[in-house]
């Protein structure tokens, strides 16, 4: 069985522009998850979907954003990127309500 | 709001020695509980979980937790350890009700093991 895959494995990009990464959960899980793991902040949750809508958003400015398309898998958007949104992004997908989460292997993104 | 506290930044133990990673929660009612692991470069591995019933629940790689609820703990163990266990790992609690389903973690422990 195929565990959840992200896109791209790693990208850099420069202050003030967008970026948009990918994520495809476990086959017959609906709840996507994404959370950020920044250096000396931690993992941090960030946004969660379930049946194509955002059910659940952690305490992040709304230049994050997300959807989730009707195959479930996902996509999660920032816009303006500044320096402190360096991090690792994981995205994390379960077979539903207060079920174990499942990671991928994330996406690096760093701003120059 | 939910909490989860991990005091060991780092732990260095000898292989073949036994391994102790403490966690210890914060959370208005019983949580459900999980411990993960992350090799450099990688994503989260999950140990184990615990729900409900049994307060010492089994996991994989020959890992093993128990639920302490007058202490608020779920302190993760292994009888010997492995090179291969040299990871970093992370303690998260969950809300065992429909209020949004996110994973609160702890800040992690480092494991490092001398051969």
């Amino acid at each position: 069985e195929a565990g959840v895959t992200q896109s791209p494995t790693h990208l850099i990009k420069t202050r003030g522009q967008q970026v948009t990464l990918r994520c495809s959960p476990i086959s017959g899980h609906t709840s996507v998850y994404w959370y950020q793991q920044a250096l000396g902040l931690g993992l941090q949750f960030l946004l969660w979907y379930d049946e194509g809508e955002e059910r659940n958003r952690g305490n992040f400015p709304p230049r994050f954003s997300g959807r989730q398309f009707p195959n479930y898998s996902s996509e999660l958007n920032v816009n303006a990127l500044e320096l402190e949104d360096s991090a690792l992004y994981l995205c994390a997908s379960s077979s539903g309500l207060n079920q174990p989460q499942h990671f991928g292997d994330g996406t690096r993104l760093s701003i120059l | 709001a939910q909490s989860v506290t991990q005091p060991d930044i780092h732990i260095t133990v000898s292989e073949g020695a036994s391994l102790e990673l403490r966690c210890n929660y914060s959370y208005g009612a019983t949580p459900y509980l999980f411990w993960y692991v992350q090799s450099p470069g990688q994503g989260l591995q999950l140990l184990l979980k615990y729900f409900s019933g049994d307060t010492l629940v089994q996991g994989i790689k020959g890992f093993e937790a128990e639920f302490k609820r007058s202490q608020s703990s779920f302190n993760l163990r292994k009888p010997s350890v492995h090179w291969s266990d040299a990871a970093e790992y992370f303690c998260a609690v969950g809300p065992n009700n429909n209020a949004g389903n996110m994973l609160t973690f702890g800040g992690g422990t480092r494991l490092m093991v001398k051969p």
